[in-house]
């Protein structure tokens, strides 16, 4: 256990909904990172906060994706009008005190049909 | 441009036997490197890391690597496999003054057969 907690694992939904995942960080971490992995690639990064601040965004986070992170504890991200394209697993993370290497959530798996 | 490669998709081993799982980088500096394994629909588990000192670094489950800053590698090992290592196993690497570039590779899938 690594101490990040995703919800919900598995999300399938139809093309054009609206999804919306939830990341809770290891406590009192301050950073926090969004990551997307598609089939047979390897994570990339979408999105980081340092506490509420949303200070950097991937070109691979659309305008249909808004992530939030009020008070610097949880985050969300939402992803509006789903496309199928949007179909993979999101993972959030949080570094280590240090803030050397990740430690990653059992992730959200999203399916678009 | 920052890239790891992982030239193989695939890497299958008899139990028993030692296993090498190869990562390469292109990434300016003196970069932080990492493995990752990944079980079927589980998130990403932290493995090992270098960061200076020792060329060879010990991880979790009997894992070690090997760095070798002129060839820019630094493959996975293990004397010998199980059959629990099956699984899919990352490499990524990070620029050591820029915490949040992350660059992973595109992952080897690990087969240990009895």
């Amino acid at each position: 256990d690594t101490g990040v907690s995703q919800d919900p694992r598995h999300k399938i939904t139809k093309r054009g909904q609206n999804v919306t995942f939830r990341c809770d960080p290891i406590s009192e971490h301050n950073r926090l990172y969004w990551y997307r992995q598609t089939l047979g690639q390897g994570p990339e990064f979408l999105t980081y906060f340092q506490n509420e601040a949303q200070l950097e965004k991937s070109r691979l986070l659309s305008d249909r994706f808004s992530a939030e992170r009020p008070k610097g504890s949880f985050s969300t991200l939402e992803i509006q009008r789903t496309e199928q394209g949007d179909s993979a697993m999101y993972l959030c993370a949080s570094p280590n005190p240090a803030g050397r290497e990740l430690f990653f959530g059992e992730g959200s798996r999203l399916t678009v049909l | 441009a920052q890239s790891v490669a992982q030239p193989e998709d695939q890497v299958n081993v008899a139990e028993g036997n030692p296993l090498t799982v190869k990562c390469t980088y292109s990434v300016s500096g003196n970069p932080y490197l990492f493995w990752y394994v990944q079980y079927p629909n589980r998130g990403l588990q932290f493995l090992l890391k270098y960061i200076t000192g020792d060329n060879l670094v010990k991880g979790s489950y009997g894992f070690e690597a090997e760095f070798n800053k002129s060839q820019t590698s630094f493959h996975l090992k293990k004397p010998s496999a199980l059959v629990s290592d099956s699984a899919l196993y990352f490499c990524a690497v990070r620029d050591r003054w820029n915490f949040n570039k992350f660059y992973f590779g595109s992952g080897t899938k690990l087969n240990v057969k009895p």
